[in-house]
């Protein structure tokens, strides 16, 4: 079936560091492509998506390119701030539909000031 | 607009006891859909309706779970004789129909059960 594997955190980072949360999917055809985000204390929200091969997703200063070659979705950002300290899950969709959203386990990220 | 919502936001309750927990989809969204977040498993899905029927029920731990959706909009999810096992946070999201990739979240119900 449909798997999502996602680096496993905590990661930990300074302000304005370099991030990268490693995204890789296993999946028939071509299934969209998402990151969700998790803040301390609220739901799931939708930070970015993909929905074909050399897509590029971003918002926020996040981005992610749909990789098909290397079936991955890596989630990066050029410096972080103290606010992006969230959960992040990475999520496929299969292919013509969204019946069901298939998540990574999380990478909990926390940036200091 | 409004977003998803669902309550209670937190539930409390004794093992053997049976829950309802609820959700109110983003207006004019078909599709709903239930999952369960926990520590051990993740975020799992449970199930999803389109419109009120539910094609896909697979993800549903037991038959102590069921759900249901009137009027193509509120649905329940029931959970009967509650375990400790249960204890999680049960999250709704919605989206246009099942076709369209992007689906919106609620906050979620925290279930815990002594």
């Amino acid at each position: 079936g449909d798997s999502v594997t996602q680096m496993e955190g905590p990661v930990t980072l300074s302000e304005e560091a370099f991030l990268t949360i490693n995204c890789t999917y296993t999946a028939t055809g071509y299934p969209s492509l998402f990151w969700y985000v998790q803040y301390p204390g609220e739901g799931l929200q939708l930070l970015l998506k993909a929905t074909k091969a050399d897509d590029k997703g971003s918002n926020k200063g996040f981005e992610a390119t749909y990789r098909k070659e290397t079936t991955s979705f890596h989630l990066e950002k050029g410096s972080v701030q103290v606010s992006d300290s969230a959960v992040y899950f990475c999520a496929l969709a299969a292919q013509g539909g969204s019946e069901k959203l298939v998540f990574g386990k999380g990478t909990k990220l926390t940036v200091n000031p | 607009g409004a977003g998803v919502s669902q309550s209670p936001s937190n539930k409390v309750t004794e093992k053997g006891k049976d829950v309802e927990l609820r959700c109110d989809p983003i207006s004019g969204h078909t599709a709903l859909y239930w999952y369960r977040q926990s520590l051990g498993q993740g975020l799992e899905f449970l199930i999803y309706f389109q419109g009120n029927s539910a094609p896909d029920k697979s993800g549903l731990p037991s038959d102590r779970f069921s759900a249901e959706r009137t009027g193509g909009s509120v649905s329940t999810l029931t959970i009967q004789r509650t375990q400790q096992e249960d204890s999680a946070v049960y999250l709704c999201a919605s989206s246009l129909t099942v076709l369209t990739d992007t689906q919106y979240f609620g906050p979620g119900t925290r279930l815990t059960v002594l």
